[in-house]
C-alpha cells in the first residue's frame, strides 16, 4: 500500500465559513475517494475524485456543497462549503493503487462546527 | 441497493478471550470483501478475501469468506486491550465501497 498524508488533522470552523481538506498520496494511484463519518456511524462515500474531470457524487451529496478537485494522480482537496453544525464529522479520503488492490486511507480529519 | 451488515454492534470482553465478528452483505456485483480495524480516525487494513473458504490469517488474527451464504468472520483469539477498536467489514462491488456499521469491541484487561 502506500501512504496519504491527509490534512488538517482537525480544525474547529464557524458556521458559514468553508474549509478545504487536502490528500497527498505518497506514490501514483487509479482512484480516489472521500467519506465522511458522523459521530458513531459508519463510513459514508461522499464521491469519488476522477482525475482531470469532474467527481461522481453519491445520492445525498453536491458539487457546491461537497467541491473536489483532483488535478493529478496524487492529490485531491474536499471542501465543505458554507458549514453548519450537522457538518461536524470526520472526512477520509481514500486510495487504491489499481482496481484489485484494498483501500487505504488517509489519517482522517475531525471537522467540528460551532 | 447493497448492503452490508456487521453483528454484533458492540462487544466486551477479558483479555484472552477469543471473539468472532461477523459481516453478512447483499450486493449486486461483488468483487471482494474487506476488513479493516479503526482505533481513532483512520481505518487501517486488515484483509481482503475474495474466494470462499480460503482463511487469511495474520497473527491472532483470521478472516473466512462464505460467497455461497453471503458472510464473512473475523476472529481474534487471545485478545488484548490494544485490540480494543471498531472493526468494520466493507464490500467492493465495482471499485467502491459499501461499509458496515462497524462491530465496537472492547477489550478489558
Amino acid at each position: 500500500s502506500a501512504v496519504i498524508s491527509q490534512k488538517p488533522s482537525r480544525d474547529i470552523c464557524q458556521r458559514g465559513t468553508s474549509l478545504t481538506i487536502q490528500c497527498q498520496v505518497d506514490s501514483q494511484v487509479t482512484m480516489m475517494f472521500w467519506y465522511r463519518q458522523q459521530p458513531g456511524q459508519s463510513l459514508t462515500l461522499i464521491a469519488t475524485a476522477n482525475q482531470g474531470s469532474e467527481a461522481t457524487y453519491e445520492s445525498g451529496f453536491v458539487i457546491d456543497k461537497f467541491p473536489i478537485s483532483r488535478p493529478n494522480l496524487t492529490f485531491s482537496t474536499l471542501t465543505v462549503s458554507n458549514m453548519s453544525p450537522e457538518d461536524s464529522s470526520i472526512y477520509l479520503c481514500s486510495a487504491n493503487r489499481n482496481m484489485n488492490t484494498e483501500a487505504f486511507f488517509g489519517q482522517g480529519t475531525r471537522l467540528t462546527v460551532v | 441497493e447493497d448492503k452490508v451488515v456487521q453483528s454484533p454492534l458492540s462487544l466486551v470482553v477479558h483479555e484472552g478471550d477469543t471473539v468472532t465478528l461477523n459481516c453478512s452483505y447483499e450486493v449486486t456485483n461483488f468483487r471482494s470483501l474487506l476488513w479493516y480495524k479503526q482505533e481513532k480516525k483512520a481505518p487501517t487494513f486488515l484483509f481482503m478475501l475474495t474466494s470462499s473458504g480460503i482463511e487469511k490469517k495474520s497473527g491472532r488474527l483470521s478472516s473466512i469468506l462464505d460467497k455461497k451464504e453471503l458472510f464473512s468472520i473475523l476472529n481474534i483469539t487471545a485478545t488484548q486491550t490494544g485490540d480494543s477498536a471498531v472493526y468494520l467489514c466493507a464490500v467492493d462491488a465495482g471499485n467502491m465501497l459499501t461499509f458496515g456499521g462497524g462491530t465496537r469491541l472492547m477489550v478489558k484487561p
